[in-house]
């Protein structure tokens, strides 16, 4: 089965750039979203299509994809960041998430 | 606006059954596949079902298959998800949410329990 892989956790100080990976076999070839779930709340939806966000997230959210590696980067990160950040592809018929990544905003 | 509301969670014992439902509001029901996702204490997400638009279609994580199925009502535009021979690594918070390639809309939650 596919699998897609993050760091457990990521620390960025505020205003500085969060950068979270996800690797899985030919991910480029692959749509990417990026979900961000705050304790104790549903997941939220902040990029889809690699790169594309919806319209109420802010702009510092950006995504890529290349390779077999997929990235979501927060520019200017705030302390209302902090948060798990999960990567998720489509193979195959199936949903497949990655393991999840803990930013922390220190 | 969009809202799912997912109900039927609780306490059932191992190798029991539930049944959980997801109410949909704020959008055309028939016009979206969605899925079922879960999330066990502390642990990350887990996709577990998804469902086409027609209800034609529809899969399952290798965790749950075999032993749940997934349906929909247009009429009550509500998605089922069937719980079948429930055991302990089943207890998560189950989500219930829009689409499938991509999971636009999440609901809260409804936190099903497997313990004797």
């Amino acid at each position: 089965s596919y699998e897609l892989t993050q760091p457990p956790s990521v620390s960025v100080s505020p205003g500085q750039t969060a950068t979270i990976t996800c690797s899985g076999d030919q991910l480029g070839e692959k749509y990417v979203c990026w979900y961000q779930q705050k304790p104790g709340h549903s997941p939220v939806l902040v990029i889809f299509q690699n790169n594309r966000r919806p319209s109420e997230i802010p702009e510092r959210f950006s995504g890529s994809n290349s390779g077999s590696t997929a990235t979501l980067t927060i520019s200017g990160t705030q302390a209302m960041d902090e948060a798990d950040y999960y990567c998720q592809a489509w193979d195959s018929s199936t949903v497949v998430f990655g393991g999840g990544t803990k930013v922390t905003v220190l | 606006e969009v809202q799912l509301v997912e109900s039927g969670g609780g306490l059932v014992q191992p190798g029991g059954s539930l049944r959980l439902s997801c109410a949909a509001f704020g959008f055309t029901f028939s016009n979206y596949a969605m899925t079922w996702v879960r999330q066990a204490p502390g642990r990350g997400l887990e996709w577990v079902s998804s469902i086409s638009r027609t209800g034609v279609r529809t899969y399952f994580a290798d965790s749950v298959k075999g032993r749940s199925s997934i349906s929909r009502d247009s009429s009550k535009n509500t998605v089922y998800l069937q719980l079948n021979s429930l055991r302990a690594d089943d207890t998560a918070l189950y989500y219930c949410a829009r689409e499938w390639q991509q999971l636009t809309y999440w609901g809260q939650g409804a936190l099903v329990t497997v313990s004797s």
